[in-house]
């Protein structure tokens, strides 16, 4: 079965930074991947959105790119701020023509420092 | 556009009691999940409704778990009898498309935190 690995549980980083998460998977070829904030206390919120056949994304200060040959996707914050603090979920999508929900990953959990 | 509701927020039982969530998706949502949060894991899908069947059950303890979705708006899940094991938070979400392969964003509400002590 697939296995989605968040390998960083908590990352420190000084404000003004830029913040990398890695999400890696194995044993599955998804037809794309999102990424999520959570808030404690709260549910996740949607971030964005990769596709297969994408390589980068972009959405203000956030990048996320996605390489299907290394089975990883990397999520960047630049210029990360105090209120980015919160842990962040990829979430696997299912292979092309396939109809298999959503499998996250453990989330990281960012705190950035003043 | 108001969110995904969830009530309650907080609920403690007793091991061997019942307990229910009820969940309100956004409006025109043809899809509703329930996921299972334990402190310090990512959501695991429980199930999955399209209008008003389920689309993916398969990590549903149905032994002791059930849910339903009426009329394809609302939805309950219910847990009978409640183990220890089952404290986690229950997070309810839904999105436009019929399924997680139409690339679809989901909208998650703020989650049930259930003590079962």
């Amino acid at each position: 079965s697939q296995k989605i690995e968040q390998n960083s549980e908590a990352l420190n980083i000084q404000e003004g930074k830029t913040a990398t998460l890695t999400c890696n998977y194995t044993n599955y070829s998804p037809a794309y991947l999102q990424w999520y904030r959570q808030d404690p206390g709260r549910g996740p919120v949607f971030l964005l959105l990769i596709r297969e056949n994408e390589k980068e994304k972009r959405k203000e200060r956030l990048k996320v790119t996605f390489d299907t040959t290394l089975k990883q996707s990397l999520f960047h914050i630049t210029a990360s701020q105090p209120a980015d603090s919160a842990t962040y979920l990829c979430a696997l999508g299912p292979p092309k023509a396939g109809n298999t929900p959503l499998v996250f990953g453990k989330g990281t959990r960012l705190s950035v420092i003043a | 556009e108001a969110g995904v509701a969830q009530s309650p927020r907080y609920k403690i039982i007793e091991k061997r009691q019942s307990v229910a969530f009820w969940c309100n998706p956004i409006s025109g949502h043809a899809t509703l999940y329930w996921y299972q949060q334990i402190l310090g894991q990512g959501p695991k899908l429980l199930i999955q409704f399209q209008n008003n069947g389920v689309v993916d059950d398969s990590q549903l303890p149905k032994d002791r778990f059930s849910a339903e979705r009426l009329k394809g708006v609302d939805s309950t899940l219910k847990i009978q009898p409640a183990k220890l094991e089952d404290s986690a938070v229950y997070l309810c979400a839904s999105s436009l498309g019929a399924h997680a392969s139409s690339y679809n964003e989901q909208f998650f509400g703020p989650g049930t935190r259930l003590t079962v002590l």
